[in-house]
């Protein structure tokens, strides 16, 4: 069965450091990735997703990054994070075609101090 | 454009009420439908999902049917648990291979006792 790892689940940065978070997906290939941002009490927003290897779609403009360095692997990063960079962030997966659902990972919550 | 309007929240209720959460959708062409529940400091899971008109989804209790002519996706439950309490989003997903999801706000419904 597919399985979905986020990583860290809880992260504590300072204004001005770097971020990695890292999302990795087994007993499929070839996904669809996604990174969503969910701010408190706040619906889910996309940030990036991916169809392939080395393709990224960002959906907003931001602070934030994606790279995919492997097909079942996403990476969200930034150089120097911001206040406003605080929340709830979750990677998905879907299988390719139209009509997937998406399955979500348990998140990680970042706080920004 | 697509859009996902759900009903707002919270919603609490005793043991053993009927539950429904209003969705309605704009879209164009044939999306299909998905509701998620989210846990307290957890991802999301898939509920149910409805890919086509006069489609219903059902998954623990949970029931929506895919209505085209009222364009909704209302979620009902015949008798709620404690255990149900959690926030529910309803999403439809774009008919492009990338299954991009777009997402209601949300609902916060708590179960009494």
């Amino acid at each position: 069965s597919q399985t979905i790892h986020q990583w860290p689940a809880t992260l504590v940065q300072p204004v001005g450091s770097p971020l990695s978070l890292e999302c990795t997906v087994e007993g499929t290939s070839n996904p669809n990735l996604y990174w969503y941002r969910q701010a408190a009490g706040r619906g889910l927003q996309l940030l990036f997703y991916s169809v392939g290897i080395g393709q990224i779609s960002s959906e907003v403009p931001q602070n934030l990054s994606a790279s995919r360095p492997q097909d079942r692997q996403f990476i969200l990063s930034s150089k120097k994070l911001l206040l406003s960079d605080s929340g709830f962030y979750l990677c998905a997966w879907s299988g390719q075609g139209q009509n997937q659902p998406q399955h979500f990972g348990d998140g990680t919550r970042l706080s920004i101090l | 454009g697509n859009s996902v309007t759900q009903m707002e929240g919270p919603v609490t209720l005793s043991e053993e009420a009927f539950l429904t959460i209003n969705c309605t959708y704009t879209a164009t062409g044939y999306p299909s439908l998905f509701w998620y529940v989210q846990y307290p400091g957890e991802g999301l899971q898939l509920l149910l999902k409805a890919t086509k008109a006069d489609d219903k989804g059902s998954n623990k209790g949970f029931e929506a049917t895919y209505r085209k002519e009222t364009t909704s996706f209302h979620l009902e439950k015949g008798s709620v648990q404690v255990s149900d309490s959690a926030v529910y989003f309803c999403a439809l997903s774009d008919q492009t291979g990338a299954n991009n999801l777009f997402f209601g706000t949300g609902t916060r419904l708590t179960v009494i006792p």
